[in-house]
């Protein structure tokens, strides 16, 4: 079945440096791809999506990229703040009517200290 | 900005007691999605409506767990007898359809003692 695989965190960083968090799925067909975050205490948003090959999605500074070939939709920012500091989830859909329900991966702790 | 409407906000309940949550989506929002997360963990799907209908809810543990939306607007998830195991946040979204995108709601944080 339909499946996604995130790194484990968490993952520590300072103010203003390079994020990637690493997200493989598994999945028949061409699923559409999501990143959510989740602030303390707080529902999911949606931070980003894809829906096809090679597409790539962005908001707020962070990207993603769908990649087919190696079936990976990483998470990057270039400079990052303590504001994002919340859980990342990497979540798929799958293609067709059947598959309308979200699937999602572990979650991927981010902590930016200043 | 439209929300995904949950309450309570949080419940503490004893084992073997029921415990009921409620939900009130985006209005005009056909599919209604409650999911379940384990602190430390991705949410997983429990039960899936289109308007009135159960579309999925073959991870719905059906012996204890029932969820109703009964005019295909509001829905009610129902937890009877609650057990330690389902402390958790539980969490409604919704979607214009089948295939759009998803709006969550702040979800109920239920701590079962």
């Amino acid at each position: 079945g339909n499946s996604v695989t995130q790194m484990e965190g968490p993952v520590t960083l300072s103010e203003e440096a390079f994020l990637t968090i690493n997200c493989t799925y598994t999945a028949t067909g061409y699923p559409s791809l999501f990143w959510y975050v989740q602030y303390p205490g707080e529902g999911l948003q949606l931070l980003l999506k894809a829906t096809k090959a090679d597409d790539k999605g962005s908001n707020k500074g962070f990207e993603a990229t769908y990649r087919k070939e190696t079936t990976s939709f990483h998470l990057e920012k270039g400079s990052v703040q303590v504001s994002d500091s919340a859980v990342y989830f990497c979540a798929l859909k799958g293609a067709g009517q059947a598959g309308t329900a979200l699937i999602f991966g572990k979650g991927t702790t981010l902590s930016v200290s200043s | 900005e439209a929300e995904v409407a949950q309450s309570p906000r949080y419940k503490i309940t004893e084992k073997s007691q029921a415990v009921a949550f409620w939900c009130d989506p985006i209005s005009g929002h056909a599919t209604l999605y409650w999911y379940r997360q384990i602190l430390g963990q991705g949410p997983e799907l429990l039960v899936q409506f289109q308007d009135e209908s159960v579309v999925d809810d073959s991870q719905l543990p059906k012996d204890r767990f029932s969820a109703e939306r009964l005019k295909g607007v509001d829905s009610t998830l129902k937890i009877q007898p609650a057990e330690l195991g389902d402390s958790a946040m539980y969490l409604c979204a919704s979607s214009l359809s089948q295939g759009t995108g998803y709006t969550f709601g702040s979800g109920t944080r239920l701590t079962v003692v």
